[in-house]
């Protein structure tokens, strides 16, 4: 079942601009994983970070964690036309299962 | 990194025929694969969990007897759309993760469009 909330739904920015979405979700974790998705196409990992982690970086990606409000959030810095795309929060819950988040459009105007 | 295929990457078929949908884990060996179907415009939905080897399991509201899903080695699994109906029409993409708490990994996704 789907446990992940993500908002904003959209989000329209200039180029060079930051992007930064939230998940929140409801049961415990063993992990949190955020996804990019090209229209019609699969999904590329972008950075997983575990359940006992604060905060993570990759590259222009920032994600942090908050177990105790049950949320997560995806900062991209200084932002592409490339960069535009879904993106989706997935929660690995203790089954080891996958539940994704409902995603957030991002749209990066140049 | 870890590569996963699908095909076909794109479908068309006739109401009440079957469709089969390959997922394949190309340099790894995958204890379980996963399969998720997508609407548009919308988040993934886990459908079943495949383990090789034995019988898949299905997520509630998930029809076994509809969507059949056969694991049969380490590098394969097959999800068939049976009798297909428009409704069945949708985006389906495959993971495939090497044991219990390793990533998964994605296929790149096959759009089935039921006429």
């Amino acid at each position: 079942s789907q446990q992940g909330e993500e908002d904003p739904q959209a989000l329209s920015i200039q180029e060079g601009e930051n992007a930064t979405m939230n998940c929140s979700y409801k049961t415990s974790i063993n992990n949190l994983q955020w996804y990019r998705q090209n229209s019609g196409r699969g999904l590329v990992h972008l950075i997983l970070i575990r359940s006992n982690e604060r905060e993570k970086h990759s590259g222009r990606l920032r994600v942090t964690l908050d177990t105790s409000k049950k949320s997560s959030s995806l900062l991209i810095t200084a932002s592409r036309a490339a960069d535009t795309a879904s993106y989706f929060c997935a929660t690995e819950r203790n089954d080891y299962k996958l539940s994704f988040g409902a995603g957030t459009t991002v749209t990066v105007r140049a | 990194g870890a590569v996963v295929s699908q095909h076909p990457s794109r479908v068309i078929c006739k109401s009440g025929t079957s469709v089969k949908i390959e997922c394949r884990s190309l340099d790894f060996q995958a204890t379980t694969m996963f399969w998720y179907r997508q609407f548009p415009k919308k988040s993934l939905m886990l459908m079943a969990t495949s383990n090789e080897g034995s019988k898949a399991t299905y997520e509630q509201g998930v029809e076994k007897d509809k969507f059949l899903i056969n694991h049969a080695s380490l590098t394969l699994s097959t999800l068939t759309v049976t009798s297909a109906h428009p409704e069945d029409s949708s985006f389906y993409i495959c993971s495939a993760r090497v044991y219990r708490g390793s990533e998964q990994y994605f296929g790149p996704g096959t759009r089935l469009t039921v006429t």
